[in-house]
């Protein structure tokens, strides 16, 4: 039972173009969400967060919008830049400090 | 700090034989978490410590697998007897108990395979 779900295992974009990753939950008692990134041979770094009161986060380039309605979340990256590629894991908060992760989408930033 | 610290890096083990995975946390952190992660369903928490105490393993997939904390700076995760479906890679992280979420700082990850 996948509570967070990531449909898109792949996403190919162009330098200096918005990516746009997206992330969906099932679970409504989820109350914080957050994406981490992570390069071949590491492990996750922590990207960026969002309350479940809030509906936008912004960071530099990076923002996360939250839908709870929709129970969708999404990440936008602009402008993208080569070093982006990678892969982008969306989670949420169960509990103090259990996360759930999605099963991640594989971002590539084309020059 | 050295960040959180997992050995091996790489292990290839044959169907039957007992594997063990470790991991120092970065010291103050009073959180562990084991996580699998493979391509089907991402990152699955296993089971997760506070205080070295075990809080939550539902995650664990079957009794084969164990884990233990047997002082704030070093845990195990421990696989008998291992089979290929347990092919996968594995990250230890730590965390402190004041903010949530963004504090889990993930080890680089030991990458399994179950001949």
């Amino acid at each position: 039972d996948q509570q967070v779900k990531q449909n898109s295992p792949s996403l190919s974009v162009q330098e200096g173009r918005i990516s746009i990753l997206n992330c969906d939950y099932t679970n409504s008692m989820f109350d914080y969400f957050l994406w981490y990134k992570k390069y071949p041979a590491e492990g996750p770094t922590f990207l960026i967060s969002i309350s479940s009161i809030k509906d936008k986060n912004e960071d530099g380039r990076f923002t996360v919008f939250l839908n709870k309605s929709a129970k969708h979340l999404s990440l936008h990256i602009v402008p993208s830049q080569p070093g982006d590629s990678a892969v982008y894991f969306c989670a949420a908060i169960q509990g103090a400090q259990k996360l759930v992760f999605g099963q991640g989408t594989r971002l590539t930033i084309n020059p | 700090d050295a960040g959180v610290i997992q050995s091996p890096r790489h292990e290839v083990t044959e169907m039957g034989q007992e594997v063990t995975l470790r991991c120092k946390p970065i010291s103050g952190h009073d959180y562990l978490f084991w996580y699998r992660q493979t391509m089907m369903r991402g990152l699955e928490l296993l089971i997760y410590f506070n205080n070295n105490v075990p809080i939550d393993d539902s995650g664990m997939p079957e009794d084969r697998f164990s884990a233990k904390m047997p002082n704030a700076s070093f845990s195990t995760l421990k696989i008998q007897p291992s089979e290929p479906r347990d092919s996968a890679v594995y990250f230890c992280a730590s965390s402190h108990a004041t903010r949530i979420g963004e504090t889990q700082y993930f080890g680089p990850g030991t990458r399994l395979l179950v001949l």
